[in-house]
C-alpha cells in the first residue's frame, strides 16, 4: 500500500523567513496530494493541493511542487507569520474516493 | 464549502462500556467516509473506510469487532468503540469526500477518555 514519509518532524523559523516541508510517496498510482494544517485540538484544514498533471501550484504565500519521477512533493511557505505555527500534514491518494494516507506531520514554529 | 459534523467532541467513559461517535456530512452526500485515530503529537492513522450500504474496510491491525462502523445513509457514519479500555483513549476524527476529485473534509474530532 501507499506510504508517505514527511520531513522534518519539527521546523523552527524566524518570522519573515521561508519554511519548506518535504514528502515522498511510494505508490506511483497516487495522483492527488493535499496539504493540511492542524492547529492544536482542531480539525485538519486543507490549505493547498496539487494533482499529478501539474508540477507547481501557488496560492499567495503558499506553494507546492511535485516531482512525479522522484515521487516527492514539497510545501513552501514564504514570509512566515506567527499564525502559520501549526502542524502540517502532507498526504497522497488516488482520486475518486480512495483512501488518503498522511505523512507523520511537521510541527512548524514561527518565532516573532 | 463541504461541512462535516462530528459528535460528541469529548466523551469520558468507564472501562468496559461502549461509546458511539457520529459523523455527518451536512451539505453533501458521502458514499465513503473515513475514520482516523490520532495520538498526541502524532499523525492521522487511517482506521477504516466506511462505505454506505456495505461493510466497512478496516486497515491492518484494526479490530473490526472492537471498532464497529455503520454507514446506514449517505450522510451519516458511526463509529462505536466497544468494551472500551484505557488504551482506546485517543482523538478520533472522521472525514468525508464530496465526490469525484474533491478533497477530504474533516469533522472536529472526538476526544475519548476511558477511565
Amino acid at each position: 500500500g501507499e506510504n508517505v514519509e514527511q520531513h522534518p518532524s519539527t521546523l523552527s523559523v524566524q518570522e519573515g523567513d521561508s519554511a519548506v516541508i518535504k514528502c515522498t510517496y511510494s505508490d506511483s498510482a497516487s495522483n492527488y496530494f493535499p496539504w493540511y494544517k492542524q492547529e492544536l485540538g482542531k480539525r485538519p484544514q486543507l490549505i493547498i493541493d496539487i494533482r499529478s498533471n501539474v508540477g507547481e501550484k501557488k496560492d499567495q504565500r503558499i506553494a507546492v511542487t511535485l516531482n512525479k519521477t522522484a515521487k516527492h512533493f514539497s510545501l513552501h511557505i514564504t514570509e512566515t507569520q506567527p499564525e502559520d505555527s501549526a502542524v502540517y500534514f502532507c498526504a497522497a491518494s488516488i482520486s475518486g474516493g480512495f483512501k488518503t494516507i498522511f505523512g507523520a506531520g511537521t510541527r512548524l514554529f514561527v518565532k516573532a | 464549502g463541504a461541512v462535516v459534523s462530528q459528535h460528541p467532541s469529548r466523551v469520558i467513559c468507564k472501562s468496559g462500556t461502549s461509546v458511539k461517535i457520529e459523523c455527518r456530512s451536512l451539505d453533501f452526500q458521502a458514499t465513503t467516509m473515513f475514520w482516523y485515530r490520532q495520538f498526541p503529537k502524532k499523525s492521522l492513522m487511517l482506521m477504516a473506510t466506511s462505505n454506505e450500504g456495505s461493510k466497512a474496510t478496516y486497515e491492518q491491525g484494526v479490530e473490526k469487532d472492537k471498532f464497529l462502523i455503520n454507514h446506514a445513509s449517505l450522510t451519516l457514519s458511526t463509529l462505536t468503540v466497544t468494551s472500551a479500555h484505557p488504551e482506546d483513549s485517543s482523538f478520533y476524527i472522521c472525514s468525508a469526500r464530496g465526490g469525484g476529485n474533491s478533497p477530504l473534509h474533516f469533522g472536529n474530532g472526538t476526544r475519548l477518555t476511558v477511565t
